[in-house]
């Protein structure tokens, strides 16, 4: 099994600035198989990048996704108020799919 | 726009099962994997397996089997997750997740089921 690492657990900001969230792989795995997850309290996650640099329908271009291999990164910049949340990184490319633990960017 | 459904919260005394319902609507139901997940509070989202809603194809995680079924009635949109001799340990919000074959991300999520196990 894949185990995804996030990093920091924790990251305070303010509005306007600028966030970089990191995800290791203890395997490597190929950037066509790596996503991001928003998710709010009480509501489901939803996808914000797909084949690691993709994103989906309807995301601002703020978010944007990087990586390969071991090290993926979600950065976000100018963050807006409604971006404050918990990010999950997961992978698809061997099963069982996994998931990291999770980042929460909460205001400064 | 495409939405998933889910069937209310449910309670359940240890060694019970459950069964979890998923009802799709706004695109064709057999042109999408669906998943099941589950996410305990304050924990990391858990990937339970997926049925290949046009063949009716399941895949899922070793940890659950073989407690874990999963099946779809293409007649009526529906996707179903069945978990069985369950724990206090099984309490979570189930997630039912749409997803393209065989690019297994999750771009349509469900509303969620909270299912309880206590005594």
């Amino acid at each position: 099994e894949i185990v995804l690492t996030q990093s920091p657990g924790t990251l305070s900001l303010s509005p306007g600035e600028g966030a970089t969230l990191l995800c290791r792989a203890s395997q490597s795995v190929a950037s066509t198989y790596f996503a991001w997850y928003q998710q709010k309290p009480g509501q489901a996650p939803r996808l914000l990048i797909y084949a690691a640099s993709s994103r989906a329908t309807g995301i601002p271009d703020r978010f944007s996704g990087s990586g390969s291999g071991t090290d993926f990164t979600l950065t976000i910049h100018r963050l807006e108020p409604e971006d404050f949340a918990v990010y999950y990184c997961q992978q698809y490319g061997s099963s069982p799919l996994t998931f990291g633990g999770g980042t929460k960017v909460e205001i400064k | 726009q495409a939405q998933l459904v889910q069937s209310g919260a449910e309670v359940r005394k240890p060694g019970a099962s459950v069964k979890v319902s998923c009802w799709a609507s706004g695109y064709t139901f057999t042109y999408y994997t669906i998943h099941w997940l589950r996410q305990a509070p304050g924990q990391r989202l858990e990937w339970m397996g997926w049925v290949d809603t046009d063949s009716g194809n399941t895949k899922y995680s070793q940890k659950f089997q073989p407690r874990v079924t999963i099946t779809r009635d293409t007649s009526a949109n529906t996707a179903y997750l069945e978990l069985s001799s369950l724990t206090s340990e099984d309490t979570a919000v189930y997630f039912c997740a749409r997803g393209p074959f065989f690019y297994y991300y999750m771009d349509v999520w469900g509303t969620g089921t909270t299912v309880t196990v206590s005594s």
